[in-house]
């Protein structure tokens, strides 16, 4: 079993459409979790960015971090079809600077 | 500014060739990392430098497979006598400073087939 794993979709929702994309990870260790989004043949790029439990929130976009279930999520509302790209879900521990990345889910939104 | 940049974006070998894939981080950033993404998966570590020092090579697949970053700026992954499971994006990223307080910049990768 990997440490973080993400449902690789794909995903395909209508413009306007709330998005949620969720993790699991199975490491306890693990204190930092960010989201990536990565479009075709491009680097992954950082989008949020939380330490521990709670929720963030940047202009269209939350995460959500809850450490009693091991549990993360990304939440895009009145998405847009520049939104499509693969969103890949990733954490760390406190002392580790190694990021472990789940697989990545496959977003289209559709204008 | 100029964000991580690598070379080639694609690169095609045979089997048993040698590769070199180049990462220039961000200029004055301290902290390079290299990540190896397979398709339809996340990227997976390899190596960690601060500056010049290779702190970190746990990630790297076979001993096949080497970096370096002689003067703590542009760094080189060389794999030697590729093979059919090294094919695969390698990304490169980069921190300012202390790899555990700083975003990692991820550039746009090199793709390399190994046919």
């Amino acid at each position: 079993q990997k440490e973080v794993e993400q449902d690789p979709g794909p995903l395909s929702v209508p413009e306007g459409a709330i998005v949620s994309l969720n993790c699991t990870y199975s490491n306890s260790a693990f204190q930092y979790f960010m989201w990536y989004r990565q479009y075709s043949r491009k680097g992954p790029e950082l989008l949020m960015y939380t330490y521990s439990s709670g929720n963030k929130e940047d202009g269209r976009f939350t995460a959500q971090v809850d450490k009693s279930s091991k549990y993360i999520s990304l939440f895009i509302r009145d998405s847009q079809p520049s939104d499509s790209a693969t969103y890949l879900c990733a954490a760390r521990g406190g002392s580790n600077y190694k990021l472990t990345f789940g697989k990545g889910t496959l977003l289209t939104v559709n204008p | 500014g100029a964000g991580v940049s690598q070379s080639p974006r694609y690169k095609v070998a045979k089997r048993g060739q040698d590769v070199a894939l180049r990462c220039d981080p961000i200029s004055g950033h301290v902290s390079l990392f290299w990540y190896q993404q397979a398709l339809g998966q996340g990227p997976e570590f390899l190596t960690y430098f601060q500056n010049e020092a290779q702190l970190d090579k746990s990630g790297l697949p076979s001993d096949r497979f080497f970096a370096e970053r002689p003067e703590g700026s542009v760094s080189t992954l060389k794999i030697q006598r590729t093979q059919q499971e090294d094919s695969a994006v390698y990304l490169c990223a980069s921190s300012l400073a202390g790899p555990m307080t700083d975003t990692q910049y991820f550039g746009p990768g090199t793709r390399l087939t190994v046919l």
